[in-house]
């Protein structure tokens, strides 16, 4: 079974839709949660950390749903620079990646 | 705003040769890693290191590799008799608290695309 599991995608949404990103993981002992982005062929980059009681930061909203091992990513007025992988990441004594999930923002 | 740098941003190896891989973590954290992205493949986890020694590692870390600090500043990741299978993208990343502590997320280098040939 995979440790963090992802929906690949692509999505490919034209500007201003909302878009959700799903992920699943396996270690009920997972302590901490975060959404990176990754632009092609660079390095991850915190999007956000996501938290028990959900977090919200602009047009980005996380949440975490502990008893069905479940975070979520919810990108709200989508813009062309949104474009990116984006890759649920859990941790426990270390860092677990998800396949990530592709977005293309479109005109 | 501080940041991992890793230098070089490109390392191009004969199949069989040793290279090094170097990382200059974030001044103030404490703890330090490595992880390689294959083209097209999720981000793997190599190792973890804290206080001079391994923490964690995975089943990709066999005897090829090793890591160092072998002064305050840099972190080094040693891979011998490279491999065609070992070209990818290598990234440091280094934390200020123990993976897991209160959502403290882990700050990633620009990579080193390793090439072997």
């Amino acid at each position: 079974r995979k440790e963090v599991e992802q929906d690949p995608g692509p999505f490919n949404v034209p500007e201003g839709a909302t878009v959700a990103f799903n992920c699943t993981y396996s270690n009920s002992a997972s302590q901490s949660f975060f959404w990176y982005r990754q632009d092609c062929r660079k390095e991850p980059k915190l999007l956000m950390s996501v938290y028990s009681s959900g977090n919200e930061d602009g047009r980005f909203t996380a949440q975490l749903n502990r008893a069905s091992q479940y975070i979520s990513l919810l990108i709200r007025d989508s813009k062309l620079s949104d474009s990116a992988t984006y890759l649920c990441v859990v941790e426990d004594n270390d860092m677990r990646f998800g396949a990530g999930t592709r977005l293309t923002v479109k005109p | 705003e501080p940041e991992v740098t890793q230098t070089p941003s490109h390392q191009v190896t004969q199949m069989g040769q040793e290279v090094i891989l170097r990382c200059v973590p974030i001044s103030n954290h404490l703890y330090f890693y490595w992880y390689r992205q294959i083209l097209g493949q999720k981000v793997e986890f190599l190792v973890s290191f804290y206080n001079n020694e391994i923490s964690e590692k995975s089943e990709i870390f066999d005897d090829q590799f090793s890591v160092e600090r072998p002064d305050g500043s840099n972190f080094t990741l040693k891979i011998r008799s490279t491999k065609l299978e070992d070209s990818a993208m290598y990234f440091c990343a280094s934390s200020a608290l123990y993976p897991g502590t209160d959502n403290q997320p882990q700050h990633f280098g620009d990579g080193t695309r390793l090439s072997i040939l």
